[in-house]
């Protein structure tokens, strides 16, 4: 099973700043890492697929980088909505697994 | 509009039995993948199950292995997961989303719609 960990478990930035979320994984996954936003009672949101492609309708503050076994998730310049949790998962393999989790709330 | 709605979810004992459905619409189904994902109460999300657009293929996360079952009806457009000899850790909010791969299958996947979810209390 490839485990996938992130960091950090919580994030505190204010508004208008840079945030960066890592991932991590025990292997190699290549690009096939995918990252979603969830806030609170609602169903997670794709936001980039294959390490660096931004899903549909996504804003361009959000990039995600990476390969093999690091990747990040970089938004540019933070907006009130933004403050959520934010979770990867590899679809590299079989088992499916996902990240703990980076809780981004506002300082 | 790619829609996905579960239900079926709701109090069970230990030991109980439920079935989820999710119903589908605004895309092909029987093109894609699709996959039930649960998150536990104050938790991460956590993968259960994949299954091929044919059927012929069924990964499971091992905690569900034996107990759980995913299938789907092509014709209805529903994908449904059956879920036996229920526990209280399997307590969580069940979701069904589609996976959409690039280049067929050969290229990266990802869950890229997902319904509101169904809430599932495995409690005496």
């Amino acid at each position: 099973e490839i485990v996938l960990t992130q960091s950090p478990a919580t994030l505190s930035l204010s508004p208008g700043e840079r945030a960066t979320l890592s991932c991590r994984a025990s292997q190699s996954v290549s690009s096939n890492l995918a990252w979603y936003q969830q806030k609170p009672g609602l169903a997670p949101r794709l936001l980039i697929y294959g390490a660096s492609n931004r899903a549909t309708g996504i804003p361009a503050r959000f990039s995600g980088s990476g390969s093999g076994t690091d990747f990040s998730l970089t938004i540019s310049s933070l907006e009130p909505e933004d403050f959520a949790v934010y979770h990867c998962q590899q679809r590299s393999s079989w088992p499916v697994t996902f990240g703990q989790g980076t809780r981004l709330e506002i300082k | 509009e790619v829609q996905l709605v579960e239900s079926g979810g709701g109090l069970v004992q230990p030991g109980g039995s439920l079935r989820l459905s999710c119903g589908t619409s605004g895309f092909t189904f029987s093109n894609y993948w699709m996959t039930w994902v649960r998150q536990a109460p104050g938790k991460g999300l956590e993968w259960v199950a994949d299954i091929k657009q044919d059927g012929s293929e069924k990964y499971y996360v091992d905690s569900v292995k034996g107990r759980f079952i995913i299938s789907r009806d092509n014709v209805k457009n529903s994908l449904y997961l059956q879920m036996n000899s229920l526990r209280p850790e399997d307590t969580a909010v069940f979701y069904c989303a589609r996976v959409a791969c690039s280049d067929g299958s050969a290229g990266p996947c990802r869950d890229d719609y997902w319904g509101q979810g169904t809430l599932v209390t495995v409690s005496s």
